[in-house]
């Protein structure tokens, strides 16, 4: 059973477009999420925590679905820049807790 | 801004030898962890640790593995007799606080067991 799942990828688009990541996670009783950006060989940075209400920061928007433990990233208005792996994190319990990863979802932006 | 600094950045050893892999988290934190990924895979949770004694550890940090905070500023990875399996990137996370668990990752070490 795996712990936090995500659309396999790659996602190739061109420059401008808008794309989405889905993730879903199997511990309802999760508390916190994330999701975090990977460039190849280099470290997770993390891009933006989710909040029940969601949450927007500038061309990135973050949906989380309690209910249906299932948590979005929507990219508008994509950029080269942005190509790298999206990485959906759940923090199982709250507290010191590690951090469950999915394995990512590989984007290419394409000019 | 402050970040998470780790030593070296590549580390090569032969089976059966000892490594020691070197973080400085950020300096506020209180919260130090490490995470490891193998090449093509996700990232996996190892070991957690705060006010000196570790937190949770997870199956892969068995015997061989060990952590310290030597000082006040450096947090450490030992492995004792590293295995050809062990071959991967090591991440130090650190964070300041449990209630966002924000962690915050440091570049690294790759560690190649020949």
């Amino acid at each position: 059973r795996k712990e936090v799942e995500q659309d396999p990828g790659p996602f190739n688009v061109p420059e401008g477009a808008t794309v989405a990541f889905n993730c879903t996670y199997s511990n309802s009783a999760s508390q916190s999420f994330f999701w975090y950006r990977q460039d190849c060989r280099k470290e997770p940075k993390l891009l933006m925590s989710v909040y029940s209400s969601g949450n927007e920061d500038g061309r990135f928007t973050a949906q989380l679905n309690r209910a249906s433990q299932y948590i979005s990233l929507l990219i508008r208005d994509s950029k080269l820049s942005d190509s790298a792996t999206y990485l959906c994190v759940v923090s199982p319990y709250s507290g010191n807790t590690p951090l469950v990863f999915g394995k990512g979802t590989r984007l290419s932006v394409i000019a | 801004e402050p970040e998470v600094t780790q030593t070296p950045s590549h580390q090569v050893t032969q089976m059966g030898q000892e490594v020691i892999l070197r973080c400085v988290p950020i300096s506020n934190h209180l919260y130090f962890y490490w995470y490891r990924q193998i090449l093509g895979q996700k990232v996996e949770f190892l070991v957690s640790f705060y006010n000196n004694e570790i937190s949770e550890k997870s199956e892969i940090f068995d015997d061989q593995f060990s952590v310290e905070r030597p000082d006040g500023s450096n947090f450490t990875l030992k492995i004792r007799s590293t295995k050809l399996e062990d071959s991967a990137m090591y991440f130090c996370a650190s964070t300041s606080s449990t209630i966002t668990n924000e962690q915050f990752f440091g570049p690294g070490t790759r560690l190649t067991v020949l």
